[in-house]
């Protein structure tokens, strides 16, 4: 089973709110990450967790907050979101991350990603 | 700066048709993995192909590592081929790096 999924399916939420988005797998990966992706664009990296330790934030903003509870899941908490933070919301797992002196990549697998809207 | 570049970006096919998608990437790398983006955003793992050859169905992918770039097949298409094309990198480190994408439309 490579499943990832995703929850909401779709947001809409308003500038002032507070909502969280979440990420689950099953497969063992203790490597996981939120990918942003605008209409028209590919997927740009904002957040990559190894082992639920915070490993790379793409110097996103605060109103972006990630979390991992634990090995299997991963949330986005949002806050006082922009009209312009409108986009697609991709979570991502690996077996490991990789990189380092070790030369080795894992195949990343992708969850169905939530579409959000801020009005 | 590291650079992953796609072509075409845009490619209108009549069904049964065969078709080659072009990834460039500017460094040597760890990873490469081609995926298909449906209608509704999910991506969809096609090849983890970091160098050789592989195929899978009517899909077929070569990655020549040492000359930079990698190349996705699509033989005798079908309208649910359409949806557009990445190819992602890493090199060396945690991230993966999206090429620019192509779009593809398979026309009954």
């Amino acid at each position: 089973d490579t499943e990832v999924t995703q929850t909401p399916k779709h947001l809409v939420m308003g500038m002032t709110n507070k909502k969280s988005l979440k990420c689950e797998q099953h497969m063992g990966h203790r490597a996981m990450y939120w990918y942003k992706q605008k209409a028209k664009k590919p997927p740009e990296l904002m957040f990559v967790y190894s082992y639920e330790k915070l490993s790379i934030n793409e110097s996103v903003p605060s109103r972006f907050s990630p979390e991992c509870p634990n090995s299997s899941l991963l949330n986005l908490h949002l806050h006082a979101l922009q009209p312009e933070d409108s986009a697609l919301y991709l979570c991502a797992s690996s077996l490991r991350t990789g990189g380092g002196t070790s030369g080795l990549s894992y195949e990343q697998y992708f969850g169905p990603g939530t579409r959000l809207t801020v009005t | 700066g590291i650079q992953v570049e796609q072509s075409p970006p845009d490619l209108i096919l009549q069904e049964g048709a065969n078709s080659t998608l072009r990834c460039n990437f500017s460094d040597s790398v760890n990873n490469l993995q081609w995926f298909h983006q449906n209608p509704w955003g999910q991506l969809i793992n096609l090849f983890y192909i970091p160098s050789g050859t592989k195929q899978n169905g009517r899909l077929s992918a070569t990655t020549v590592a040492t000359e930079r770039y990698s190349l996705l097949y699509i033989s005798s298409s079908q309208t649910t081929d359409s949806g557009v094309y990445f190819c992602a990198v890493n090199f060396g480190n945690e991230k993966l790096t999206f090429g620019t994408g192509t779009r593809l439309t398979i026309i009954p």
